[in-house]
């Protein structure tokens, strides 16, 4: 009964290879987010989708593609893996007229060597 | 462009004692969330703000906002161990799901 999921939990891989991390949420919400949480514990928002529509596109790197199948899953797919996408990364949703409260998943950290 | 401010970024204190920490955001924001961290889990949102002079209370923390000076605090009473962790407030504008994340407050309380 998890309410934001997210696959794998833990991702180790190399520089230059490409890989994938999905998100599902089973609360119904409208809004999906990808964050990225780095080694100081910053947190910033990169894309938001809304109902499969891309509306928030941070300044990231076009080797990040997020992908809605439908508004119940976020999928982020980053190309030419970097040392410097080591990180955490976090799926959220919320819901519009819900105070735009955002409930997060429990985050994939991704190590590239 | 909004930016959110918290300080301080670090806090040891003590089992017991009273303190309250600071969220500054820089421009009009008509929304206001307080999330906590543990270390290595995800954000488990503590509270919503929605209006000026919301006040917000669980357990030992209480939250309040005051959108005039464009600022919330979260106070502590009678800190436990149990409240160490890392919390974050962040801010939203009117009409974009998009929130501002502060660079969160680490916070030690020690028996």
């Amino acid at each position: 009964d998890t309410a934001v999921s997210q696959t794998p939990k833990y991702l180790v891989t190399q520089m230059g290879n490409d890989k994938s991390i999905k998100c599902e949420q089973n609360l119904g919400h409208d809004t999906m987010y990808w964050y990225k949480q780095d080694s100081k514990k910053f947190l910033k928002i990169m894309f938001s989708y809304n109902n499969k529509e891309l509306i928030i596109n941070e300044t990231v790197p076009n080797r990040f593609s997020p992908k809605s199948p439908d508004k119940a899953h976020l999928n982020l797919h980053i190309n030419s893996l970097e040392l410097g996408d080591s990180a955490v990364y976090f799926c959220a949703s919320s819901q519009e007229g819900d105070s735009y409260e955002q409930y997060f998943g429990p985050g994939t950290r991704l190590t590239v060597t | 462009e909004l930016k959110v401010e918290q300080n301080p970024l670090f806090l040891s204190m003590q089992e017991g004692k009273n303190y309250t920490i600071y969220c500054n955001y820089s421009t009009t924001s008509d929304r206001l969330y307080w999330y906590r961290q543990d270390p290595g889990k995800s954000l488990e949102s503590l509270f919503v703000l929605l209006s000026n002079g919301a006040v917000k209370q669980e357990g030992r923390l209480m939250a309040s906002l005051d959108t005039k000076a464009r600022l919330s605090t979260l106070h502590i009473t009678a800190a436990v161990h149990d409240l160490s962790a890392t919390y974050f407030c962040a801010a939203g504008q009117g009409g974009s799901e998009k929130l501002v994340f502060g660079k969160g407050m680490k916070l030690t309380v020690n028996p």
